[in-house]
């Protein structure tokens, strides 16, 4: 693979049902964002990790948790999706912080019924 | 609070030229960021401005001013595969990027 992949591509889940979402990059990059992209919104991150092994909370972090274990994989957790969850999720990587050009992988689209 | 304001909505012909304002309201300022975006894809970079002026990238210029905190894309020869959202990110004096909502350019022949 090159660059940023997400899976799944698009899911509809049950309100309660847990849910997590894969982001992997193969680009070595240090940093790793989740993002939640709605109509009429701007991005706004969920979840960032600035290396493996350290995590920190955006601006909507509630109800998502994410881990990195390891520099490629960065996934988020829904534990108990609401319907307010549906959205688009962006996963995106850069190579140290928020100065440098952000990847972005091809979205996961969400829909919590 | 802090926010990135530009327009909602842009309307331009095939071959012609437009400009995309952003005005931020940040606490502090360590650049600003122009993304692409088409429907139902990624966000892709377009250019980063740390500086006062003009940096041309091809059909591409981005403008930054400080002073004013004002930035604006220019698209040159509008082909309509520039039919997209085009966002705008500042970052602030903590390095957090503050995005705005995105401003989606229709291209009509």
């Amino acid at each position: 693979i090159a660059g940023i992949t997400q899976a799944p591509t698009s899911q509809i889940l049950a309100a309660g049902r847990r849910m997590t979402l894969r982001c992997t990059q193969d680009m070595r990059h240090n940093a790793m964002y989740w993002y939640r992209q709605d109509l009429g919104l701007g991005l706004r991150l969920i979840h960032y990790s600035n290396t493996a092994g350290t995590t920190g909370k955006g601006e909507v972090p509630d109800g998502y948790s994410v881990s990195r274990a390891n520099t490629d994989d960065f996934p988020l957790t829904l534990a108990s999706a609401v319907p307010s969850q549906t959205s688009v999720y962006f996963c995106a990587s850069s190579l140290t912080g928020n100065t440098d050009t952000q990847y972005f992988g091809p979205g996961t689209r969400l829909t919590v019924l | 609070g802090q926010n990135i304001d530009q327009p909602t909505e842009m309307t331009a012909t095939e071959g012609a030229i437009v400009q995309i304002n952003c005005t931020y309201q940040t606490s502090g300022f360590n650049g600003l960021f122009w993304y692409q975006q088409h429907a139902g894809e990624a966000p892709t970079f377009l250019s980063y401005n740390v500086l006062d002026g003009l940096e041309e990238k091809g059909r591409f210029s981005s403008f930054l001013s400080r002073s004013k905190g004002y930035s604006y894309l220019l698209l040159k020869e509008l082909q309509m595969k520039d039919s997209a959202s085009y966002l705008c990110a500042g970052l602030d004096s903590n390095y957090q990027l503050i995005w705005g909502a995105g401003t989606k350019l229709i291209i009509k022949p």
